[in-house]
């Protein structure tokens, strides 16, 4: 298995909403990102997972908060959103921490806030 | 701040020429470089990387060639096809511990039959 699966494919929320993206891998790879893209813009580094921990956080507002469960899981819970959060949320993971590594970026999430 | 970038925003190309997409990055401690491609509603699919030490690197019908004396980066795709219309990206890191991708900023491919 060689991808990078991430659900919902879609998602409109309102300000008010609180909700969760997810990502999944079974590579065995031990890093695992949440990247930010608006249209016509490259990727934006938001939060860098190392052995199931936290290692970079990008200065990302508080209303991002990643999770990860396990070394296959990452979530993203959303809650509190403004519509300028619009924007495709992609994971991505690769072998070993550091930047020697090609990542492998899943489909995305297109979320809409209203 | 971002210290990878392309020359150019869009390129357009008839089938069966022969593609150049360059890249400019600032960063001298770079030592690793991917590129990638972005097809409309989908993420980044990984094309060929190159390490610094070397200077050319070929796949399938896809060469990417690296000058770090004027840190410079570019891509060649031969006899160009519909299929590879898409956003190209570069990206560059260090092999340190604690660091990740940075992207430059996107050229659009439109390949016309």
């Amino acid at each position: 298995d060689t991808e990078v699966t991430q659900t919902p494919k879609h998602l409109v929320m309102g300000m008010t909403n609180k909700k969760s993206l997810k990502c999944e891998q079974h590579m065995g790879h031990r890093a695992m990102y949440w990247y930010k893209q608006k249209a016509k813009k490259p990727p934006e580094l938001m939060f860098v997972y190392s052995y199931e921990k936290l290692s970079i956080n990008e200065s990302v507002p508080s209303r991002f908060s990643p999770e990860c469960p396990n070394s296959s899981l990452l979530n993203l819970h959303l809650h509190a959103l403004q519509p300028e959060d619009s924007a495709l949320y992609l994971c991505a993971s690769s072998p070993l921490p550091g930047g020697a590594y090609e990542q492998y970026f899943g489909p995305g999430t297109r979320l809409t806030v209203t | 701040g971002e210290s990878v970038g392309l020359h150019l925003p869009t390129l357009s190309v008839q089938e069966g020429d022969n593609s150049i997409i360059n890249c400019a990055y600032s960063n001298s401690a770079s030592d690793y470089f991917i590129w990638y491609k972005q097809e409309s509603g989908k993420g980044p699919q990984f094309i060929i990387d190159i390490r610094s030490n070397m200077d050319k690197r070929q796949g399938q019908r896809v060469t990417v060639l690296l000058n770090k004396t004027v840190k410079h980066l570019s891509l060649q795709i031969a006899a160009t096809q519909p299929g590879d219309s898409a956003v190209y990206f570069c990206a560059e890191n260090t092999r340190q511990a604690g660091t990740a991708l940075i992207f430059g900023k996107g050229t659009t491919l439109s390949v016309s039959s």
